[in-house]
C-alpha cells in the first residue's frame, strides 16, 4: 500500500530553524518532493530527491535515505510568509503518478 | 515557462447540475495530467491520470461515471462534474509534467477550483 507520513502541525519562532519530517511505505519509488501550499492557493515545488543525501538551495534543504524511508525538509532563517502547509510527495515508478502526504501545517511566531 | 492555467476559479452550482472545470498547458505539451481533489485541511488526493488521446485512469474509489476526464489535446484537460452533490464541494486542482522541458520531474499546478454544490 500507499502510506506517506508526517507531522500535523508545528509551531516555530521567526529566524529560527525548522525539521519537518516524513517517513514513507509506498509499493514503487521514482522521486521525493516537498511542496509548500499556502491556504485556498496551488501548492509550488520546493525540492526534489531522488539519491539519498542532502539537497540545499538557499534557506530550503531537503534529506533523504531511501533505505530508512526518510526525508526532512530544513528550513533556515524562518520568515512570517514561511507559515503555510508543506506536503511531502512520493513519485511512483511508470507513470510518474505523485501521491501526497497529508502535510504539515507550519506556524511562524514573531 | 511551465505556467498551468485552470478555469474557473471557483463555482457555485445548483444540487445536480454538472460542472465543467478546464486545464491548460499555456507554455509547454503535456501528453499526461493529473486531478486531484483536496478537502479542507487535508491533502491533495489524486483521482485520475489524463493520458491525451485515450482514456484516464481512476484511482480506487473515484467513479469514472461521475467524474468524466477528457484530454482532448497537448495542452488540454477537462474534468466534468456530473450530477453534483454538495459532498462534491471541494477545492480541485489539476496538474502537469512537461515533457520538453527540463526540469527534476515536479508537477506543476493550476490555480485549482473551488466547487461549492448548495
Amino acid at each position: 500500500g500507499q502510506n506517506i507520513d508526517q507531522p500535523t502541525e508545528m509551531t516555530a519562532t521567526e529566524g529560527a530553524i525548522v525539521q519537518i519530517n516524513c517517513t514513507y511505505q509506498t509499493s514503487g519509488f521514482n522521486g521525493l518532493f516537498w511542496y509548500q501550499q499556502h491556504a485556498g492557493e496551488a501548492p509550488t515545488f520546493l525540492s526534489y530527491n531522488v539519491l539519498d543525501g542532502l539537497e540545499e538551495k538557499g534557506r530550503f534543504s531537503s534529506f533523504l535515505s531511501r533505505s530508512k524511508g526518510y526525508s526532512y525538509l530544513l528550513l533556515k532563517e524562518l520568515q512570517m510568509k514561511d507559515s503555510a502547509s508543506y506536503l511531502c510527495a512520493v513519485r511512483d515508478t511508470g507513470g510518474f503518478k505523485t501521491i501526497f502526504g497529508a502535510g504539515t501545517r507550519l506556524f511562524v511566531k514573531a | 515557462g511551465a505556467v498551468v492555467s485552470q478555469h474557473p476559479s471557483w463555482v457555485i452550482c445548483k444540487s445536480g447540475t454538472s460542472v465543467k472545470i478546464e486545464c491548460r498547458s499555456l507554455d509547454f505539451q503535456a501528453t499526461t495530467m493529473f486531478w486531484y481533489r483536496q478537502f479542507p485541511k487535508q491533502s491533495l488526493m489524486l483521482m485520475a491520470t489524463s493520458n491525451e488521446g485515450s482514456k484516464a485512469t481512476y484511482e480506487q474509489g473515484v467513479e469514472k461515471d461521475k467524474f468524466l476526464i477528457n484530454h482532448a489535446s497537448l495542452t488540454l484537460s477537462t474534468l466534468t462534474v456530473t450530477s453534483a452533490h454538495p459532498e462534491d464541494s471541494s477545492f480541485y486542482i489539476c496538474s502537469a509534467r512537461p515533457l520538453d522541458l527540463p526540469n527534476t520531474g515536479e508537477l506543476f499546478f493550476g490555480e485549482g477550483s473551488r466547487l461549492t454544490v448548495l
